[in-house]
């Protein structure tokens, strides 16, 4: 069966700080792998995601994640936060016949 | 191009009464998902329509919510009765194809269901 775990509901960073959202997955077929976004009082927007070919992926926003198999992970950054990116950050995989969410990770900018 | 648009965006009501939400999806998007969204949570998938229908309702709780989506387009979930523990917020999100496992999903804003 496929599940996700994000490691940390809430991250804080300062405002021009590395962001490191961490995701691992379980699988046990080749995972699918996405990172969603949720704004307050909107629904989740696709940040990114990976199929197959370049393991590393670059998103929107200035988002990337890489894919490493060896660690079963799909850790998410940006290298520098600004205050916009203030959000819920949602990691998921795709299972043969429905995407399975993670619990969320809650990320705080501060100035 | 239009995204999914749900009714209401918030809904209070008490137990044991019965509340419908609606969703339209963005045009010519062949599949509809509904989602719970539990405070603190990731959406769970309720239901799973490709046009007209469902390819996977395993985890809706049939003796109380139904949903339908007739002519393949927009689609309404109820709850009868509800109860306290279906407070949530409920996602519809739309895909193009049949792929769910590649195929990038749009959601819509939601409604919040407060049961007291």
């Amino acid at each position: 069966a496929q599940s996700v775990t994000q490691l940390g509901s809430h991250v804080s960073v300062s405002e021009g700080a590395l962001v490191l959202l961490r995701c691992n997955y379980s699988s046990s077929v080749p995972p699918y792998l996405f990172w969603y976004v949720q704004y307050p009082n909107q629904g989740l927007q696709l940040l990114l995601k990976y199929t197959t070919g370049a393991t590393l992926v670059k998103g929107i926003n200035g988002f990337e994640a890489e894919f490493k198999k060896s660690e079963t992970s799909f850790h998410l950054t940006k290298p520098s936060a600004h205050m916009s990116d203030a959000a819920e950050y949602f990691c998921a995989v795709g299972n043969t016949d429905k995407l399975i969410f993670g619990t969320g990770t809650r990320l705080q900018v501060f100035p | 191009e239009a995204g999914v648009a749900q009714s209401p965006r918030y809904k209070i009501i008490e137990k044991r009464q019965s509340v419908a939400f609606w969703c339209n999806p963005i045009s010519g998007h062949a599949t509809l998902y509904w989602y719970q969204q539990i405070l603190g949570q990731g959406p769970k998938l309720l239901i799973q329509f490709q046009n007209n229908g469902v390819v996977d309702d395993s985890q809706l709780p049939k003796d109380r919510f139904s949903a339908e989506r007739l002519k393949g387009v927009d689609s309404t979930l109820k709850i009868q009765p509800a109860k306290l523990e279906d407070s949530a917020v409920y996602l519809c999100a739309s895909s193009p194809g049949g792929h769910t496992r590649t195929d990038t999903q749009y959601f819509g804003p939601g409604t919040r269901l407060t049961v007291l």
